[in-house]
């Protein structure tokens, strides 16, 4: 069974780094993209990046980019999302998702980013 | 970023058809997802591609894509599928997703 567990959610100042981590099982991890999606108190779904199998190409959401670094390690099959200069929009719940072609078909529980000061 | 149009909230009666609208400009000619959110779980998808179920996922949960709007339907509605759903399309190598819709089975 694919399961994701997210971790490295805290609570943080603004303007603060956070690093947070996915751990996957179940499926051959460097056969797949990943995505970062999260969703803040009462909100939607927001998209905030993608990483392709290899590991070698990015995509990031207007809102974060140049704050957040996605990479991943295949040998560990984890997935990892470098923020910093964190804002208080940041705060939110963050998936990591499994990538199938286009769609998102495998979710994690989440790890919850508080950004106050 | 792609906008993706959805209503606030949809009701249906229990047993009856639920429809869930995603409009887009020529959304038609994307691929449309659908995912299921009940309270304090994660998304679940219901619907890949247009008009595809994973496994495990109800037959009464369909899909459709054409001009400027995509379509959820759940049929036989089910207090079981109280939930939120976003649709979802890959645009330009990012992601986009509507703002959800709530259902409520009444």
């Amino acid at each position: 069974e694919v399961h994701l567990v997210e971790s490295g959610g805290v609570a943080v100042q603004p303007g603060g780094s956070l690093r947070l981590s996915c751990a996957a099982s179940g499926f051959t991890f460097d056969d797949y993209a990943m995505h970062w999606v999260r969703q803040g108190p009462g909100k939607g779904l927001e998209w905030v990046s993608f990483i392709n199998w290899e590991g070698d190409r990015a995509t990031y959401a207007d809102s974060v980019r140049g704050r957040f670094t996605i990479f991943r390690d295949n040998s560990e099959s984890s997935l990892y999302l470098q923020m910093n200069s964190l804002r208080d929009e940041d705060t939110a719940l963050y998936f990591c998702v499994k990538g199938n072609d286009n769609y998102m078909d495998v979710w994690g529980k989440g790890t919850t980013v508080t950004v106050s000061s | 970023s792609y906008d993706l149009t959805q209503p606030l909230s949809v009701s249906v009666a229990l047993g009856q058809t639920a429809t869930i609208t995603c409009g887009g400009d020529d959304i038609g000619s994307k691929n449309v997802h659908w995912y299921q959110e009940k309270p304090g779980q994660a998304p679940v998808l219901v619907i890949y591609r247009d008009s595809n179920r994973p496994s495990g996922i109800p037959e009464r949960f369909s899909g459709s894509n054409s001009g400027n709007t995509a379509t959820l339907t759940i049929t036989e509605a089910q207090v079981g599928d109280e939930a939120d759903y976003y649709c979802q399309v890959w645009d330009f190598n990012r992601g986009a997703f509507g703002g959800g819709t709530k259902l409520t089975v009444l």
